[in-house]
């Protein structure tokens, strides 16, 4: 089993819409959880913590879910400009070794 | 503002080279990383460096070597360039282990 799974997608949504992603876990003592935005062939950008709690950012919030070992991130009222590909990330261990999941594409059609 | 600078946005190499990729932060993190990213593969670990002359290996170091003799340089070295070390190469620096890294605008290296 890989240590961080995503689905690739790719997701295609009509603006406006709501979309989530999920992103499972392996490793149950995984400390800290991110959410990167990448564009086509630009660098990762980081674009939201992960925090038990859960938490927003204007249109996007991102929860943990520590007992299934997920974390996921939603979308609302998508825009055109949230096409992209977006990374989840764990750490764990002792060096807190960063794990990226592969990615999921999503595209928002007109 | 974060800023990390990759030494080349694209280089183009031929096999059995040398080839130095540099990374240089002016944050004053002390951790430092790097990545190459292909398609399917996503991003995969090839060194780090918690610190001055400090390194350690990632999943896939074969074939690479580092050097961190200042705390804000990282440089990224391919012993004998081959052809599947063709690659988007990803430096990232993280401020401590809580944090989230931070990259730099990559650099596209083709091996011929």
């Amino acid at each position: 089993r890989k240590e961080v799974e995503q689905d690739p997608g790719p997701f295609n949504v009509p603006e406006g819409a709501t979309v989530a992603f999920n992103c499972t876990y392996s490793n149950s003592a995984s400390q800290s959880f991110f959410w990167y935005r990448q564009d086509c062939r630009k660098e990762p950008k980081l674009l939201m913590s992960v925090y038990s709690s859960g938490n927003e950012d204007g249109r996007f919030t991102a929860q943990l879910n520590r007992a299934s070992q997920y974390i996921s991130l939603l979308i609302r009222d998508s825009k055109l400009s949230d096409s992209a590909t977006y990374l989840c990330v764990v750490t764990s261990g002792g060096y807190q070794k960063v794990t990226f999941g592969i990615g999921t594409k999503l595209q928002v059609i007109p | 503002d974060v800023k990390v600078t990759q030494s080349s946005r694209y280089l183009v190499k031929r096999t059995g080279e040398k080839v130095f990729l540099e990374c240089v932060q002016d944050m004053d993190h002390e951790n430092m990383f790097w990545y190459r990213q292909d398609p399917g593969l996503g991003l995969r670990l090839i060194y780090f460096s918690y610190d001055v002359k400090m390194k350690e290996k990632g999943d896939i170091p074969e074939g690479y070597s580092v050097s961190r003799e200042k705390k804000e340089r990282f440089s990224l070295i391919l012993e004998s360039a081959s052809t599947n070390q063709t690659s988007m190469y990803l430096c990232a620096i993280r401020y401590n282990h809580n944090q989230p890294q931070h990259f730099g605008d990559g650099t596209r290296l083709s091996i011929l």
